[in-house]
């Protein structure tokens, strides 16, 4: 199926530990998403990248840092962990007209 | 700065009845508007979008919104609801030209339907 796929879909660290989630598209889009979901507050954006070769901050961008490798893939790494950084993390991509895919999202657990 | 604001995060109807979620948003010039559904343990979908076309939307599984642009709103109903509709529903905005297309989303409402 063409969309969005994410990996891992869950993960347990210990606070320090770092980690990287990996997004791939397949829709020749040309940007791409990540945002954390908390309950209660929605999605809030933590880096894109409108297009091959840029990345950007969002909202929520600290203990974050994140590579567009190329069109197709867009990973974020999380150098030490922190307990703070629990949560829901979907990556997303969007071509013309806005409107995004989302993968199925990782649940993270920093304990 | 847009912004989007969705009253009600918990929404109880009973099944068979009228579903209305409510969403605001708050933008100098009208933005684009979408509505997208989250099931337990799964991505976002969408359910359907607002790009300047018809202000009356349809989108998937009988669900429509319509866009005011006096009320700043775009609310989402559907006429009768069903057990499966039961999800977690965000509104999000984008401004026209945004050549990232970011999106900003809504605290999202979560419906439940009784039987």
């Amino acid at each position: 199926n063409a969309g969005v796929t994410q990996t891992p879909k869950f993960q347990v660290l210990k606070t320090g530990q770092s980690m990287t989630l990996q997004c791939a598209q397949d829709m020749n889009h040309n940007s791409m998403y990540w945002y954390r979901q908390d309950p209660g507050m929605g999605l809030r954006l933590i880096y894109y990248s409108a297009s091959e070769g840029t990345t950007d901050k969002g909202e929520v961008p600290n203990g974050y840092n994140v590579s567009r490798l190329n069109k197709r893939e867009f990973s974020l790494r999380l150098e030490s962990a922190a307990p703070s950084q629990t949560s829901v993390y979907f990556c997303a991509s969007s071509g013309a007209g806005g409107g995004y895919t989302f993968g199925s999202g990782t649940r993270l657990t920093v304990v | 700065a847009q912004s989007v604001t969705q009253l009600g995060s918990h929404v109880s109807v009973s099944e068979g009845a009228l579903v209305l979620l409510r969403c605001n948003y708050s933008s100098s010039v009208p933005p684009y508007l979408f509505w997208y559904v989250q099931y337990p343990n799964q991505g976002l979908q969408l359910l359907l979008k607002y790009t300047s076309a018809a202000t009356l939307v349809k989108g998937i599984n009988g669900f429509e919104a319509e866009f005011k642009k006096s009320e700043t709103s775009f609310h989402l109903t559907k006429p009768s609801a069903h057990m499966s509709d039961a999800a977690e529903y965000f509104c999000a905005v984008t401004p026209r030209y945004n050549a990232g297309n970011m999106l900003t989303f809504g605290g999202g409402t979560r419906l439940m339907v009784k039987p």
